[in-house]
């Protein structure tokens, strides 16, 4: 148990369609990051925010977006999806470190299907 | 930019025999590595970390891994395996600072059986 709560469990949605996901940070944590993990892949990198800005994003295009809101909660928005969409969404808390070296607590995850 | 390779996507073993699971990774500067195992349905959960200092790490539920630079090598093992030990296993690096601060890059996972 991490500490770190998603919502909704799991989705589905029709492809044009928009969706937002929310995740809610351990206590304590200030910087969110979002993973998309397609099935039998390894996750992969959406973004990072610390203190409400985005200061990391992988690559993804820009109808992925983020908000962190001041208790340091998170949403993650993709506009127009994609059947390719389709995948669990990881959120992932941690305390920020100038050197790197903190540890990412991850939720259970959203279930995403694009129909 | 780092990359990391799990040799072995599949990996099965007896209960009670040794586990291992291969990750080797590609970094221009010193990484942090992480390992995470994934339970059906779940999330990650932390399993253990090197970021500095002791090369050979342990973690949780009996499992350890060692940072061995000259191969770039940080293979996770156990030495005696259970049947809750099956799971899927990532091993993770991250460098600091950079334009992708916090970025995490996943290995593909080796999916681990133990049969009795």
């Amino acid at each position: 148990e991490t500490g770190v709560t998603q919502s909704p469990t799991h989705l589905i949605k029709t492809r044009g369609q928009q969706v937002t996901l929310r995740c809610s940070s351990q206590s304590g944590h200030n910087t969110v990051s979002w993973y998309q993990q397609a099935l039998g892949q390894g996750p992969q990198f959406i973004f990072q925010y610390y203190r409400e800005e985005e200061n990391g994003r992988g690559n993804f295009p820009p109808r992925f977006s983020g908000l962190q809101f001041p208790n340091y909660s998170s949403e993650l928005n993709v506009n127009a999806l994609e059947l390719d969409d389709s995948a669990l969404y990881l959120c992932a808390s941690s305390l920020y470190l100038t050197s790197g070296g903190a540890v990412q607590y991850f939720g259970p995850g959203t279930r995403l299907t694009v129909t | 930019a780092q990359s990391v390779t799990q040799l072995g996507s599949h990996v099965s073993v007896s209960e009670g025999a040794l586990v291992l699971l291969r990750c080797n990774y590609s970094s221009s500067v010193p990484p942090y590595l992480f390992w995470y195992v994934q339970y059906p349905n779940q999330g990650l959960q932390l399993l253990l970390k090197y970021t500095t200092g002791a090369t050979l790490v342990k973690g949780i539920n009996g499992f350890e891994a060692e940072f061995k630079k000259s191969e770039t090598s940080f293979h996770l093992t156990k030495p005696s395996a259970h049947m809750s030990d099956a799971a899927e296993y990532f091993c993770a690096v991250r460098i600091a600072g950079g334009t992708s601060y916090g970025k995490l890059t996943f290995g593909q996972g080796t999916i681990l059986t133990v049969h009795p």
